[in-house]
């Protein structure tokens, strides 16, 4: 099976700009989840859908959103881009509520 | 709240000698428990996990895990270490919310450095 593919793997954007990344999960897996990974911070939980619906959110704020759809594949937004959300963009899904596989992730970086 | 500590933040080792990795969990229930570990610029591969019976794991790459609920510790080990497991690795604990949601809490991380 194929694992997790996230795009793009890399991104440069500027201060104000929105952005959108992609995950797509191994496939029969409903459930996707996103993590920011920083130096400062680590690894820090964002939201998770399933079945196209979000079920959890971590404390961020309002400028990140996320969706999927119905082949579970999902996208998450970033929209009025601050340097602070330079960081690795972490995807994951899982089958069950168990076991969660990550995908290589988006360097986000923003000048 | 669940929490995960790491306390070594950096860990050396010479290539050939064993390893061990602390991580020490907050949970109020059974924990699930996870390691996973990190190459430079990659994502997070899942080296073994917990639920529960034996409280020794084994995982991929030589590596196990010992559960030990009365020092609420799962520390990662591997008798002999090779370069290629220079890595970060991290501990983690899954917890589930009221609507089956489950996250993820990560400890902050131990960064491997393998001397040949």
């Amino acid at each position: 099976k194929a694992g997790v593919t996230q795009t793009p793997r890399y991104l440069i954007k500027t201060r104000g700009q929105q952005v959108t990344l992609s995950c797509s999960p191994i496939s029969g897996h409903r459930s996707v989840s996103w993590y920011q990974q920083t130096p400062g911070q680590g690894l820090q939980f964002l939201f998770e859908y399933f079945s196209e619906t979000q079920r959890n959110k971590g404390n961020f704020p309002g400028r990140f959103s996320g969706r999927q759809f119905s082949n579970s594949r999902s996208e998450m937004n970033v929209s009025t881009l601050e340097l602070g959300d330079s960081a690795l963009y972490l995807c994951a899904s899982s089958l069950n509520w168990d076991t969660q596989y990550f995908g290589p992730g988006t360097r986000l970086t923003v000048l | 709240a669940q929490s995960v500590t790491q306390p070594d933040i950096h860990i050396t080792v010479s290539e050939g000698a064993s390893l061990e990795l602390r991580c020490n969990y907050s949970y109020g229930a059974t924990p699930y428990l996870f390691w996973y570990v990190q190459s430079p610029g990659q994502g997070l591969q899942l080296l073994l996990k917990y639920f529960s019976g034996d409280t020794l794991v084994q995982g991929i790459k030589g590596f196990e895990a010992e559960f030990k609920r009365s020092q609420s510790s799962f520390n990662l080990r591997k008798p002999s270490v090779h370069w290629s497991d220079a890595a970060e690795y991290f501990c983690a604990v899954v917890t589930l919310t009221q609507g089956g949601s489950e996250k993820l809490v990560f400890g902050k991380g131990t960064k491997l450095t393998v001397n040949p």
